[in-house]
């Protein structure tokens, strides 16, 4: 089956660039995705990317597609505290019918 | 206007106990779902249901039965709780696209 993993932790200044890693393996993926979950509260979607894309930037989110190597990547420059929460990758299955998550990278913006 | 609303959210109960949580969304999307966040935060769907018809049932104990009387509403019926139970469940809704869910607040059930 698919398996998606992220690294469970990352640490960042204030104002520094953060960069949150997720692999994946069904190579079928039409669609990955990025949401954010705040304490307390529900998902929130962030960005979405289309297999065919190796890149794509929506204001301070760049996500980077590496197919090959079925590599995904979400950078969030200058990093603020209110961007500290759960950030979860996922993946659309081939029928499109549901996502599968991963475990979720805790990013801790430090003032 | 809370656009995916659940009830309750949080929910303390004793095993062997039945317990329903409610999901209501008022974006008019047709596809609407169950999600489990274990106390590691994985995430993992239980239910999707498409215009009330049930199309993902993820080995999930027949326990746990969701209706939906209508497109704007998926209910979780859980009977039997159990310790391994506990968790946090999120409903959510889409239109078509799995990926463009809008998710709840979530419920967090505690069994004791």
């Amino acid at each position: 089956g698919e398996d998606v993993e992220q690294s469970l932790f990352l640490s960042v200044r204030e104002g520094d660039s953060s960069v949150i890693n997720c692999t994946y393996t069904d190579s079928s993926s039409t669609y990955l995705y990025w949401y954010k979950q705040e304490p307390g509260a529900g998902l929130q979607l962030l960005t979405y990317i289309f297999s065919n894309m190796d890149m794509k930037q929506d204001q301070r989110l760049t996500v980077l597609l590496n197919k090959k190597d079925k590599h995904l990547s979400l950078r969030i420059a200058d990093t603020q505290t209110g961007d500290s929460a759960i950030y979860f990758c996922a993946e659309r299955d081939n029928a499109g019918n549901m996502l599968t998550f991963g475990g979720g990278t805790r990013l801790m913006v430090k003032p | 206007d809370t656009a995916v609303s659940q009830t309750p959210k949080y929910l303390v109960t004793q095993m062997g106990n039945d317990k329903s949580i409610k999901c209501e969304q008022n974006l008019g999307h047709d596809t609407m779902y169950w999600y489990k966040q274990d106390s590691k935060k994985f995430l993992k769907i239980m239910f999707s249901y498409n215009n009330k018809e049930l199309i993902i049932n993820e080995t999930v104990p027949n326990r746990f039965s969701p209706k939906s009387p209508d497109k704007a509403h998926l209910n979780l019926h859980i009977n039997s709780l159990e310790l391994g139970d506990s968790a946090v469940y999120f409903c959510a809704s889409s239109l078509g696209t799995p990926g463009e869910a809008f998710f709840g607040q979530g419920t967090r059930l505690t069994v004791v």
